[in-house]
């Protein structure tokens, strides 16, 4: 079974800073990857999938960006954050018709 | 558009009696019903799945039914346990896993 790798687990960031966001994925080719947002106490908000190389579809227009360099690298990104973009932030990875796995998440506080 | 309806907010049971949390779906397409358990602070973690061609699965004290004529979706719980405090979702889909589309979710309280 696939093993998701995401770090960091906690961040803290000023309003209008960058971000990058890192998940990784391993025991696997070829995985649908996705980013969920999760605001707090809330529910689980798709933000982005990839269902290969270079292929991103985005749910939500916001101020975020993804990438997906590699097979198994998937990449979060805001060239400047909002305080609304504090959250936990789940990367997670599929392989059809399996289930859908989630990472250990990022907690991000925009100050 | 496709809308999952969960049911209800937060459910307090005592332990040892049973829960039931309930999921209504728009899209009669949909086939794959997946329920996830969000324990404070940690990602959320598959705990039973469905698929439109059975009406019920259990995995020891945890259950699915599936209702496909009034399209809704149970997860039962049994013999409740403090461990079972949690928040559950559950999702539901008519292709892969990237149109899964969200219920809100449960909290679900075990009272001691």
């Amino acid at each position: 079974s696939q093993t998701i790798h995401q770090w960091p687990a906690t961040l803290v960031q000023p309003v209008g800073s960058p971000l990058s966001l890192e998940c990784t994925v391993e025991g696997t080719s070829n995985p649908n990857l996705y980013w969920y947002r999760q605001a707090a106490g809330r529910g689980l908000q798709l933000l982005f999938y990839s269902v290969g190389i270079g292929q991103i579809s985005s749910e939500v227009p916001q101020n975020l960006s993804a990438s997906r360099p590699q097979d198994r690298q998937f990449i979060l990104s805001s060239k400047k954050l909002l305080l609304s973009d504090s959250g936990f932030y789940l990367c997670a990875c599929s392989v059809d018709p399996s289930p859908l796995h989630f990472g250990n998440g990022t907690r991000l506080t925009v100050t | 558009g496709e809308n999952v309806e969960q049911h209800p907010s937060t459910l307090s049971v005592q332990e040892g009696d049973s829960a039931v949390i309930k999921c209504t779906y728009s899209d009669s397409a949909s086939n794959y019903f997946p329920w996830y358990k969000q324990e404070l602070g940690k990602r959320p973690q598959l705990i039973i799945d469905i698929r439109s061609n059975v009406g019920e699965k259990k995995d020891q004290r945890i259950a699915v039914t599936l209702n496909k004529t009034a399209k809704h979706f149970s997860l039962h719980i049994t013999e409740t346990q403090p461990e079972d405090s949690a928040v559950y979702f559950c999702a539901a889909s008519f292709g892969s896993n990237y149109q899964l589309i969200w219920g809100a979710g449960t909290k679900l309280i075990i009272k001691p």
